[in-house]
């Protein structure tokens, strides 16, 4: 079966500009979060969303950024006005459950350069 | 706060030797430990898991035992194999959130 998808895979955008990163995860999957990974920082937690909300979106890193799910399945994150220290890839997951022990399985990640 | 804490690395070793990378957490309550890999150009996936003390989790030869008295979660295999470079991440989830927190990564080179 289909697993977690993003897109797209690499972006490429001037510091400033608007960018939104698509995240579609597993059919039937409730739960859906974002990641960061980057050099400095690791993989750092972003938002996770249950359904159509986001319970918890204590790792967003300004208001910069926002996220949003719809219909319960894909989810965009969008960041304004990129900044260099933006520049990561974006990692998407989701799971079945709600049980925090439950595997999240993983996008391939978009690739974000802010020159 | 609710930390995990890796070795080091890079770590180098031949083929067939024995790897352990250390892992341990800070952590309230019970929390669920794992061990993800992330292969050469390919996503995350699990490598294996324990949701309570005394658990070991095992997978495609790799083991890793949930000690609470230690906060570890340390990886071993016993025979690594060149198909095993990779970047390991040892993380956590606990009660409360679904997030996953995870160490800084530790990536293994094994050579033939």
């Amino acid at each position: 079966g289909a697993g977690v998808s993003q897109s797209p895979s690499n972006k490429v955008t001037e510091k400033g500009k608007d960018v939104e990163l698509r995240c579609d995860p597993i059919s039937g999957h409730t739960a859906l979060y974002w990641y960061r990974q980057s050099l400095g920082q690791g993989l750092e937690f972003l938002i996770y969303f249950q359904g159509n909300s986001a319970p918890d979106k204590s790792g967003l890193p300004s208001d910069r950024f926002s996220a949003e799910r719809t219909g319960g399945s894909v989810s965009t994150l969008t960041i304004q006005r990129t900044q260099q220290e933006d520049s990561a890839v974006y990692l998407c997951a989701s799971s079945g459950d709600r049980d925090p022990s439950y595997e999240q399985y993983f996008g391939p990640g978009t690739r974000l350069t802010v020159t | 706060g609710n930390s995990v804490t890796q070795m080091e690395g890079p770590v180098t070793l031949s083929e067939e030797a024995f790897l352990t990378i250390n892992c341990t957490y800070t952590a309230t309550g019970y929390p669920s430990l794992f061990w993800y890999v992330q292969y050469p150009g390919e996503g995350l996936q699990l490598l294996l898991k324990a949701t309570k003390a005394d658990d070991k989790g095992s997978n495609k030869g790799f083991e890793a035992t949930y000690r609470k008295e230690t906060t570890s979660f340390h990886l071993e295999k016993g025979s690594v194999q060149v198909s095993d470079s990779a970047v390991y991440f040892c993380a956590l989830t606990y009660q409360g959130a679904q997030k996953l927190v995870f160490g800084q990564g530790t990536r293994l080179t094994i050579n033939p």
